[in-house]
């Protein structure tokens, strides 16, 4: 069975410009979920999928992210426009719909914003 | 102000040996209780789960111990292998949000030694 995928793997851009990050959770998760670790810090909550529903939002930093889930399958964030603080490595992961359903993570993307 | 704390930034011990990780949290309404082990450049890969009904859980060389009271875990890792050197990641959520974001320790780094 495939893991969670995440595209690109890495991505240099200019402040200022758009970045679309992709995340294709494994088959059958109903829950999608992404998060951030900026430099330094701990790896932090941004949003929470059930299937093409945002859960939860309460992570996402400002109005310049963006994310979907359209048809309930994989998820789309974009940054736009990417400011320098918003470097780092963005994780997504997936569960079942249970409470307790363990959240496993793809290899993220790491961003740069110059 | 963090919820999760991974007190011991780092942590060496002899191939063999026993290794044990350490976290505290403060919020006791946190329910369910993960690790997750990193190694660079990727994602973070779930090791082992804990809910808040039960005080241990093993999953081979890997147990989890839960202390309610204290609001304190561990994960002992018996023998300890070259292998399991990387960055290890406690994870708290609470299921009655709804949402089961994760809320991450910064982690520990455990260097096992030939």
């Amino acid at each position: 069975e495939a893991g969670v995928t995440q595209f690109p793997s890495h991505s240099v851009i200019e402040k200022g410009q758009t970045v679309t990050l992709r995340c294709d959770p494994i088959s059958g998760h109903d829950n999608l979920y992404w998060y951030r670790r900026v430099m330094g810090k701990e790896i932090k909550f941004l949003l929470h999928f059930v299937k093409e529903s945002k859960q939860d939002e309460s992570g996402m930093p400002n109005n310049r992210f963006l994310a979907e889930r359209t048809g309930g399958t994989y998820s789309t964030l974009k940054v736009q426009p990417a400011e320098l603080e918003d470097s780092g490595v963005y994780f997504c992961a997936s569960s079942l719909r249970l409470a307790t359903a363990t959240q496993y993570f793809g290899p993220g993307t790491r961003l740069l914003v110059l | 102000d963090q919820q999760v704390k991974q007190n011991s930034p780092s942590l060496s011990v002899q191939e063999g040996r026993i290794s044990i990780l350490n976290c505290d949290y403060t919020n006791s309404m946190f329910d369910y209780f993960l690790w997750y082990k990193k190694y660079p450049a990727e994602g973070p890969t779930f090791l082992i789960s804990i809910s808040s009904i039960k005080d241990k859980n093993e999953d081979g060389r890997f147990t989890v111990f839960l202390n309610k009271s204290a609001k304190h875990l561990s994960l002992h890792i018996v023998p300890s292998q070259p292998g399991d050197s990387a960055v290890y990641f406690c994870a708290v959520s609470y299921s009655g949000a709804g949402s089961y974001q994760l809320t991450f320790g910064k982690g520990t780094k455990l260097s096992v030694i030939p």
